[in-house]
């Protein structure tokens, strides 16, 4: 059983179009982070959420941590070929769970095409 | 400014032999990690680091070992090759634990034939 479930796995879609990515555990997160990965290269951390209810922006990007902390979002407006990459989430859950260590989703692939 | 920096890029076994993956980090984190990545799998925790001299299993630790004799370098020895252990290796590390960020390191892919 996955502790932490990302979806879609894989996404393609037309320049100019929106997505949204989500992450969702039965568990409650301490934290939560999101990393994106392009080939060939480690993940770079893109935010972290801690509070419920956070909303957080970074651009085109959107990010936001369920009220509950069960769950986490990634919206990306008006998506560009330069998004196209391996988007990761990883959530924090209380040391009792699983020794405070960041648990990481399976991914989702990314393609963006002009 | 190197960050972490991990050697080799690639490499090719045979089953059965053993090699070390190397890590350094140069931001004198306490905290470092080394995971796997296979397709569709995500990052998988196989040990990581509180700080030199310390060292925990993570998830998937069997058919690997570790060591942190400084604060820099945490080398990954994988010891009898298997065909499983055909995968990205990961190097990390980090400034707090669970809500800090992770540093990465390019990677290393090792195939076991």
């Amino acid at each position: 059983t996955q502790l932490l479930e990302q979806s879609p796995q894989f996404l393609s879609i037309q320049e100019g179009e929106n997505l949204t990515v989500y992450c969702n555990s039965s568990s409650v997160f301490s934290s939560l982070q999101w990393y994106r990965q392009e080939p060939g290269e480690g993940p770079v951390l893109l935010v972290t959420v801690v509070t419920g209810g956070e909303v957080k922006k970074l651009k085109r990007l959107t990010f936001q941590f369920g009220d509950a902390r069960k769950d986490s979002s990634l919206h990306i407006t008006a998506a560009q070929p330069g998004d196209t990459g391996l988007y990761l989430c990883a959530g924090a859950f209380p040391p009792q769970e699983y020794g405070n260590k960041l648990v990481f989703g399976a991914g989702t692939i990314l393609r963006v095409k002009s | 400014n190197a960050g972490v920096t991990q050697t080799p890029k690639f490499r090719i076994l045979k089953i059965g032999q053993s090699m070390t993956l190397q890590c350094a980090q140069d931001m004198n984190h306490n905290y470092m990690y080394w995971y796997r990545q296979d397709p569709g799998m995500g990052l998988k925790l196989i040990y990581y680091s509180v700080g030199a001299g310390i060292t925990d299993k993570g998830e998937v630790p069997n058919g690997y070992n570790v060591s942190r004799s400084t604060t820099e370098d945490f080398p990954l020895r994988l010891e009898l090759a298997a065909p499983s252990q055909t995968s990205v290796y990961f190097c990390a590390s980090s400034f707090r634990e669970s809500t800090g960020e992770l540093f990465f390191g390019e990677g290393s892919r090792l195939t076991v034939l």
